[in-house]
Order: structure tokens, then C-alpha cells, then sequence
């Protein structure tokens, strides 16, 4: 099935640091989601957004709604170890109950 | 809050045989899904209900799949008769607004 384009696909990076991830789409979206995924368990819902140029912030998290509505970019500040795991963006076309199309993922490690 | 429940957790089975993966939604979340995703991937849809009914089940691979949300609460996902290619987890989502789609832990099948 169609996935949207995640970049970069895994990063390592030291505890502190600032991370920053976007998705990529031929199409436009009206919607963005970013979700966390950690081994074993389901994604969870980090942040929506639902406007083009939104920006919105979820503690360290902050999301943005790009402004062609073709792409999204997520950024984490100040890591913590627990930010480790699986981060998938997620688009849907148009507005209402239908599906989501997700991204390839960023894996995000924590060099100690 | 609950969040959505799945059961089992992992289940092993012999190719050939039946599976049947259960499916509670957050509560008064009329909007229940079913993803697939495999090994570094995504969740890939599978069906979309809207209460009772599946509004979008083009991605249910039908000679072998099915599933039921008969009450428009819980639900059943059924692999009848399962193959090698079936091994993956498979995800529950529900939502009851546009987009903002929360997940179960979901459930990972090894076909042997």
C-alpha cells in the first residue's frame, strides 16, 4: 500500500540533543498525525495537527503542518531516554473517519 | 480512561489453521479499524467500520479474512486458513473525531 516518505529513516544521537524528522508526500494531506511506537506495543498519538501551517507543541514535541500540505515535520528537544522507539508520521486526505496512510518510521536511539 | 483492548497478545499457530484476533474499542468511539503491519513497516488498513457497518474493507484480503462488529462495540478478526505470509501484528484503532486514531497494543501472529 501507499506509504508516505520519512526521513531521515534512523537516528543516534546523545542524550540532550535536539532531533528533528519530517514526512514527505506527493499528495495533499488535510490532515497530520505523528505517533510513537515502542517494541511490543501499539502507536501512540503524539500530536495532531489539522491546519496548514499549524504549529503545535505537545511538552518537548512539536509538530508543524507544512504549509503546501504536502509534508510534516516533527521535533523533539532536549532527548530523554525514554524518547527512544519508532516515530511514524500519518497523513489523511480528507476530513472524517478515513484511513491513514503512515510513514516508512524514524527510529530514534540514544547513545549513551 | 480505558484505552482500546486486544486479545491475545501473541498467538502461534501451524499454517492452515484458523485464527480469530478480539477488538474493544475506547468507549464511544463509533469508528473501530483494523491494521496489519509488518516487520519495519507502517500499519497498513485493512477494514474501517462505522459502527455495524464496514465502510472500507478494500484492503481485507477476502478469501481468507473476514470481520464482524456485530453490536457496533467490539470486534472480531478472522483468518481462516492462515499462512506463513499472515505472520505480523495486528493493530485495533478507534476514533470518534476526525483523524485522532488511538491504537490497542495489538496482536502478533507467527504462522509456523
Amino acid at each position: 500500500g501507499q506509504q508516505l516518505n520519512q526521513s531521515p529513516q534512523s537516528m543516534f544521537i546523545q542524550e540532550g540533543e535536539d532531533v528533528s524528522m519530517n514526512c514527505t508526500s506527493s499528495s495533499i494531506f488535510n490532515t497530520w498525525l505523528w505517533y510513537k511506537q515502542d517494541p511490543g506495543e501499539g502507536p501512540v498519538l503524539l500530536i495532531a495537527l489539522y491546519k496548514a501551517g499549524e504549529l503545535t507543541s505537545n511538552g518537548r514535541l512539536t509538530a508543524q503542518f507544512g504549509i503546501t500540505r504536502k509534508d510534516s515535520f516533527l521535533n523533539i528537544s532536549a532527548s530523554i531516554p525514554s524518547d527512544v522507539g519508532i516515530y511514524f508520521c500519518a497523513g489523511q486526505p480528507n476530513f472524517g473517519n478515513e484511513k491513514l496512510t503512515f510513514g516508512t518510521g524514524t527510529r530514534l536511539t540514544i547513545i549513551p | 480512561e480505558a484505552g482500546v483492548v486486544q486479545s491475545p497478545r501473541y498467538k502461534i499457530i501451524e499454517k492452515k489453521q484458523p485464527v480469530a484476533f478480539w477488538c474493544n474499542p475506547i468507549s464511544g468511539h463509533n469508528t473501530l479499524y483494523w491494521y496489519l503491519q509488518n516487520l519495519g513497516q507502517g500499519p497498513e488498513l485493512l477494514i474501517r467500520y462505522e459502527n455495524e457497518e464496514a465502510v472500507d474493507d478494500s484492503q481485507l484480503p477476502k478469501d481468507r479474512f473476514s470481520a464482524e462488529r456485530l453490536k457496533g462495540v467490539d470486534s472480531t478478526l478472522k483468518i481462516q486458513p492462515a499462512e506463513l505470509g499472515d505472520s505480523a501484528v495486528y493493530l485495533c484503532a478507534s476514533s470518534a473525531e476526525p483523524a485522532a486514531q488511538y491504537f490497542g497494543p495489538g496482536t502478533r501472529l507467527t504462522v509456523t
